[in-house]
């Protein structure tokens, strides 16, 4: 079946660079999937990677993924404080198009 | 555009009582998703509705829960009756769900409180 695992915290300052990790096993995604959750908040969509591409960035996130070890990593350039939220991995499944996530991994950025 | 609207934002019952949560996807997403994230969790699919019809309702508990799509725009979920473990934030979320690439699009939450 379908598992997606993340690490559960990572802590970075300020002006730093965080990469945030992400491991699944569904081998038929086709696309996956960041969004960033903040407190009492739904869930943001960040970004997204076709599952034939190895590598895509928008302004300061870039995502890389190595599709044979089957990990994807969110790295953020530059972090800054309004980063710190809850960041979930999910992949997709190609039939039914519902998203599978991870437990999230807390991102905390110290000023 | 008008992003996902739930309501109430938040709820606290006692077990064994009845509450019902109501979602109203983006305008033309024919795609709807009910998730659960209980605290510290990341989302679990209930139910996945294609207009008005089910597509997955298999992590759905059926002996409690419930959810239509009536006219294949709002939605609304039910739980009777309750239970402590259901105490979790109840998530919607809707695509266009005509291509492979179809962003969930999520809603605030409901967060539900059983005591």
């Amino acid at each position: 079946g379908e598992d997606v695992e993340q690490s559960l915290f990572l802590s970075v300052r300020e002006g730093d660079s965080s990469v945030i990790n992400c491991t699944y096993t569904d081998s038929s995604s086709t696309y996956l999937y960041w969004y960033k959750q903040e407190p009492g908040a739904g869930l943001q969509l960040l970004t997204y990677i076709f599952s034939n591409m190895d590598m895509k960035q928008d302004q300061r996130l870039t995502v890389l993924l190595n599709k044979k070890d089957k990990h994807l990593s969110l790295r953020i350039a530059d972090t800054q404080t309004g980063d710190s939220a809850i960041y979930f991995c999910a992949e997709q499944d190609t039939g039914r198009r519902a998203l599978t996530f991870g437990s999230g991994t807390r991102l905390q950025v110290q000023p | 555009e008008a992003g996902v609207a739930q309501s109430p934002r938040y709820k606290i019952i006692e077990k064994r009582q009845s509450v019902a949560f109501w979602c109203n996807p983006i305008s033309g997403h024919a795609t709807l998703y009910w998730y659960q994230q209980i605290l510290g969790q990341g989302p679990k699919l209930l139910i996945q509705f294609q207009n008005n019809g089910v597509v997955d309702d298999s992590q759905l508990p059926k002996d409690r829960f419930s959810a239509e799509r009536l006219k294949g725009v709002d939605s609304t979920l039910k739980i009777q009756p309750a239970k402590l473990e259901d105490s979790a934030v109840y998530l919607c979320a809707s695509s266009l769900g005509d291509r492979d690439n179809s962003p969930l699009h999520f809603g605030n939450g409901t967060r539900l409180t059983v005591t």
